[in-house]
């Protein structure tokens, strides 16, 4: 089945630690993105790369890092550098037309 | 600045009865438009879309969406709700960098 697969579900973390959420999808998208969502709030861009190899950072890169060093894999960094990082993560990739993008279905990550 | 607004953060209905979900838009942004569903601990899913062509676009599931250029609106609408429309409901523009910039979110809440 084609799709956006996100991993681990649920990740708890010291501070002071980073952390790797993975994102993988086999939908041949070039583009893909991740977000994060915070409780009441809606989703707000972090990284987003258009092509393997680059990417951008989006409206709140502090304290996150990227890699696009495949089509199929976008992983996402928490640094410890991230002041609030608790909080629910979503990765997405975009259609070649550009038109629609489709979500994984989202890693939780609290600091404990 | 925000460029959409969702105007209720959670609209209590009962079951069978109509609902409208209000999204409102800055007029600098694209006319793509989304409506995008969130379920409890999952991702988002598609809903439907405004690309182009008819104003009034539906779902699978009855739900529908008008895209009023005048008022910069694409308000959601579903003449009668099951309980299992019970979710968050995100508005979102397509930006001229091709991600998704979303609202806040309308929690709708079906009782029996």
């Amino acid at each position: 089945d084609g799709g956006i697969t996100q991993s681990p579900k649920y990740l708890f973390r010291k501070e002071g630690q980073n952390v790797t959420l993975s994102c993988e999808q086999n939908l041949n998208h070039d583009a893909m993105y991740w977000y994060r969502q915070d409780p009441g709030q809606g989703l707000r861009l972090i990284y987003y790369s258009q092509i393997v190899n680059d990417f951008q950072k989006g409206d709140i890169a502090e304290g996150y890092s990227v890699s696009r060093e495949k089509k199929e894999s976008f992983p996402l960094t928490v640094t410890s550098a991230q002041k609030n990082p608790t909080a629910f993560y979503l990765c997405a990739s975009r259609t070649p037309a550009g038109n629609t993008i489709y979500f994984g279905e989202g890693s939780w990550l609290t600091v404990v | 600045a925000q460029s959409v607004t969702q105007l209720d953060s959670q609209v209590p209905v009962f079951e069978e009865a109509p609902v409208e979900l209000r999204c409102n838009y800055s007029s600098s942004v694209s006319v793509y438009l989304f409506w995008y569903v969130q379920y409890p601990n999952q991702g988002l899913q598609l809903l439907l879309k405004y690309l182009s062509g008819s104003t009034l676009v539906e779902s699978i599931n009855g739900f529908e969406a008008e895209f009023n250029k005048s008022q910069t609106s694409f308000h959601l609408r579903k003449p009668s709700v099951h309980i299992s429309d019970t979710a968050e409901y995100f508005c979102a523009p397509r930006t001229g960098r091709r991600a998704l910039t979303f609202g806040s979110g309308t929690r709708l809440q079906v009782q029996p």
